[in-house]
Formats: structure tokens, C-alpha cells, sequence
């Protein structure tokens, strides 16, 4: 079956700073990959998608990137604010009722 | 629109006590139903799915067990909790053939 490696585990930046979070999969036919962004006692949020015929999609501060060859994807988030600290989560499926296989989660700290 | 919902929102029972935890989705039918078990600073764990009414797959053995009663209406259920059974269980929801999967508030379960 699919599995998510995600890493950093943790990750601080400084206010105005970029993050960058990386993940890759193991199933090459997996062709959906989200991004959800949980705060702290709350469900997760999806913030941002994309599917294997796009290589990269941009919304606002947030980007995601896709390389299917290497199996990997990165979720980038720039000029970082404090209200972007939470935990983040990839995650990939083969597209219609395959559940989502998530990553373990990195935990972003935005330092003012 | 669509919305979800939980309940209850946290719950405190001791060892060995009964579990019922609820979910329903407004403003769709026939979704795909997800049950997710978050332990403290952990990731995203599958436990249970349904893809329609009466049928549920489960991804980890253990002592919960998933109900669907009704098209929106998912149930996790355990006769005798376990310490092991605290953490922030989660239910989502997608629409079948789709690929966006949201989630639900959450429920905060602590077995003492």
C-alpha cells in the first residue's frame, strides 16, 4: 500500500521568513496529493491540493509542488506570519474512494 | 452548502465504561464517512470507513467498531474503553468519485 514520508517533524522560521515542508510517496500511481493545516484543538483544514497532471499550483502565500518521477511533493509558505504556526499535514491517494494516507505531521513554529 | 459536525465536543470516561461518539454531514448525500484517532502530538491514524450505508471497513483491530445507521450519519462505538483509547478522534467526509476530503470539529476523548 501507499506510504507518506513527511519531514520536518518541526520547523521554526522567523516572521517574514519562507517554510518549506517535504513529503514523498511510495505508490506511482497515487495522483491526489492535499495539504491540510490543523490548528491546535481544532480539525484538520485543507489548504491546498494538487493532482498529478499539474506539476505546481500557487494561492496567495502558499504553494505546492509536485515531481512525480521522484515521488516527492513540497508545500512552500512564504513571508510567514504567526497565525501560520500549526501542525501540517501531506498526505496522497489514488484518486475516488481510496482512503488518504497521511504523513505524520510537521509542527511549524512562525517566531515574531 | 455542506457542514459537519461532532459531538460530543470533549468527554471524559473511565476505564472499561461504554463509547458512542457521533457524526453527521448536512447538505450531501451518499458521502464517504472516515473515522480518524489522533493521539497527543501524533499524527492522523484511519480507523474506520464507509463508502455507503451497512458497509464499513475497518483499518485497525481493536476494541471500537464503526456503525452507519444512516446515509450522513457515522457511529464509533467501543463496550469497554481502554487507557490506550484517549486522544482527539476525528470524523470526515467526501463526496464519492472526488478527491477533497473534509473534516470534522472533533472529539476530545480522555479515559482515566
Amino acid at each position: 500500500g501507499e506510504n507518506v514520508e513527511q519531514h520536518p517533524s518541526t520547523l521554526s522560521v522567523q516572521e517574514g521568513d519562507s517554510a518549506v515542508i517535504k513529503c514523498t510517496y511510495s505508490d506511482s500511481a497515487s495522483n491526489y496529493f492535499p495539504w491540510y493545516k490543523q490548528e491546535l484543538g481544532k480539525g484538520p483544514q485543507l489548504i491546498i491540493d494538487i493532482r498529478s497532471n499539474v506539476g505546481e499550483k500557487k494561492d496567495q502565500r502558499i504553494a505546492v509542488t509536485l515531481n512525480k518521477t521522484a515521488k516527492h511533493f513540497s508545500l512552500h509558505i512564504t513571508e510567514t506570519q504567526p497565525e501560520d504556526s500549526a501542525v501540517y499535514f501531506c498526505a496522497a491517494s489514488f484518486s475516488g474512494n481510496t482512503p488518504l494516507v497521511f504523513g505524520k505531521g510537521t509542527r511549524l513554529s512562525v517566531i515574531a | 452548502s455542506q457542514t459537519i459536525h461532532q459531538w460530543p465536543a470533549t468527554l471524559v470516561q473511565p476505564v472499561g465504561s461504554p463509547l458512542s461518539l457521533e457524526c453527521t454531514v448536512e447538505g450531501t448525500s451518499n458521502p464517504n464517512l472516515y473515522w480518524y484517532r489522533q493521539a497527543a502530538g501524533r499524527g492522523l491514524q484511519l480507523l474506520f470507513y464507509s463508502v455507503g450505508i451497512g458497509q464499513i471497513s475497518s483499518e485497525v483491530p481493536q476494541n471500537l467498531s464503526a456503525s452507519r445507521p444512516q446515509d450522513r450519519q457515522f457511529i464509533l462505538s467501543s463496550k469497554k474503553l481502554l487507557l490506550s483509547d484517549s486522544g482527539f478522534y476525528l470524523c470526515a467526509w467526501k463526496l464519492v468519485g472526488t478527491d477533497t476530503q473534509y473534516f470534522g470539529p472533533g472529539t476530545r476523548l480522555t479515559v482515566l
